[in-house]
């Protein structure tokens, strides 16, 4: 099976724009989370996907969307992006929210 | 509230030595329990997990971790380090939440440097 694909790995955007990452879970699975990796705050968990619903969101402000889609394919969206938001995001896919999560190789976004 | 902890941020061994992660949770009933690594600019490998049965669990690359009830713990070992094992670490706990739902945690990682 195809792991976990993240598009682009890697992206430059300005202050103020916005920006949509994509995840291609694990074929078969269909619970997808997205992470926010920096190395001042580690791992934080953004939210959680399953069958199309959010199940779990962290703590962060509403300009940090997300969405999925029926074939479990998942977005998310940055709005007027910070200097702060440069950073790794990451996202898993399992078969089930307490299952075994497979993690995709990450967007590296650096906001200028 | 729910925590995990990983004690120490970085860790030096020479290569050939033996290797302890801690990793340490807060939860009142027993979580799934997983080690991660990452390498530099990668995504998270998954090493080992642990949901229930024998403690002692065996994962990839030779590593091992034993679960113990008492001490809320769930380390990381390896008898003898390569220096291909250099990367950060990371425990994962997965808790129940009052919805009904569940949440991963990570732990803040522990950056293992081999010494040739």
């Amino acid at each position: 099976k195809a792991g976990v694909t993240q598009t682009p790995r890697y992206l430059i955007k300005t202050r103020g724009q916005q920006v949509t990452l994509s995840c291609s879970p694990i074929s078969g699975h269909r619970s997808v989370s997205w992470y926010q990796q920096t190395p001042g705050q580690g791992l934080q968990f953004l939210f959680e996907y399953f069958s199309e619903t959010q199940r779990n969101k962290g703590n962060f402000p509403g300009r940090f969307s997300g969405r999925q889609f029926s074939n479990s394919r998942s977005e998310m969206n940055v709005s007027t992006l910070e200097l702060g938001d440069s950073a790794l995001y990451l996202c898993a896919s399992s078969l089930a929210s307490r299952g075994t999560q497979y993690f995709g190789p990450g967007t590296r976004l650096l906001v200028l | 509230a729910q925590s995990v902890t990983q004690p120490d941020i970085h860790i030096t061994v020479s290569e050939g030595a033996s290797l302890e992660l801690r990793c340490n949770y807060s939860y009142g009933a027993t979580p799934y329990l997983f080690w991660y690594v990452q390498s530099p600019g990668q995504g998270l490998q998954l090493l080992l997990k642990y949901f229930s049965g024998d403690t002692l669990v065996q994962g990839i690359k030779g590593f091992e971790a034993e679960f113990k009830r008492s001490q809320s713990s769930f380390n990381l070992r390896k008898p003898s380090v390569h220096w291909s094992d250099a990367a950060e670490y990371f425990c994962a706990v997965v808790f129940s939440t009052t919805s009904g739902t569940y949440k991963y945690i990570f732990g803040t990682g522990t950056r293992l440097k081999v010494l040739a």
